[in-house]
């Protein structure tokens, strides 16, 4: 069946311009994730979804970062006023129980946002 | 929180030899360790992990170990073709799904 889908895959933002990530995971999926990955580096948890409830958004690097999955399915980082630093591969992830049980992670194939 | 250690960071092996990657972990509670394939240009791939109920898991030419004393494990690849070739990634996790914690990656090079 379709895997964790992103889009866009490549996103180029000037510093100051808003961005918004898209996600689409496995269908049936209860947890979703997102991730930050700098260059060289593993992925660093960002926010956590069970459902449509954000049940953890202790990664979230400033209060210029959000997350929403408002129906349970598709769900979207958006960054304001990026920054620089913000340059890095997000990665999306969904796992199909829910945070209560350990369970395999499947990620997309990433959003590479380059702020200039 | 959990901190893990990946080692080593970059590893160069012959086609054919075994590539064997280690990982170190803080947390005692971890419980859940995979390890993940990254190919440039793609998200991380499972390719297998383990419980920390098990000592060893093998997957044809992929094998894993766990030590929970040293809280240390690591993945070896036998007989490894060039299209082993990638960044491979290990993790560790208690049992919320939300605390998961990456190592920093091993680039594997096969040489044909």
């Amino acid at each position: 069946g379709a895997g964790v889908s992103q889009s866009p895959r490549y996103k180029v933002a000037k510093r100051g311009q808003d961005v918004a990530l898209r996600c689409d995971p496995i269908s049936g999926h209860v947890s979703l994730f997102w991730y930050q990955q700098a260059l060289g580096q593993g992925p660093e948890f960002l926010t956590y979804f069970q459902n449509e409830a954000q049940l953890d958004k202790s990664g979230l690097p400033s209060d210029r970062f959000f997350a929403e999955r408002p129906e349970g399915s598709v769900s979207t980082l958006k960054i304001q006023r990026t920054q620089q630093e913000d340059s890095a591969v997000y990665l999306c992830a969904s796992s199909i129980e829910d945070w209560s049980s350990t369970d395999t992670q499947y990620f997309g194939p990433g959003t590479r946002l380059t702020v200039l | 929180g959990e901190n893990v250690e990946q080692h080593p960071s970059t590893l160069s092996v012959q086609e054919g030899d075994s590539a064997v990657i280690k990982c170190t972990y803080s947390d005692s509670a971890s419980n859940y360790f995979p390890w993940y394939k990254q190919e440039l240009g793609k998200g991380p791939q499972l390719i297998i992990d383990i419980r920390s109920n098990v000592g060893e898991k093998k997957d044809q030419r992929i094998a894993v170990t766990l030590n929970k004393t040293a809280k240390h494990f690591s993945l070896h690849i036998t007989e490894t073709q060039p299209e082993d070739s990638a960044v491979y990634f290990c993790a560790a996790s208690m049992r919320r799904n939300n605390d998961m914690r990456f190592g920093a990656g091993t680039r594997l090079t096969v040489k044909p």
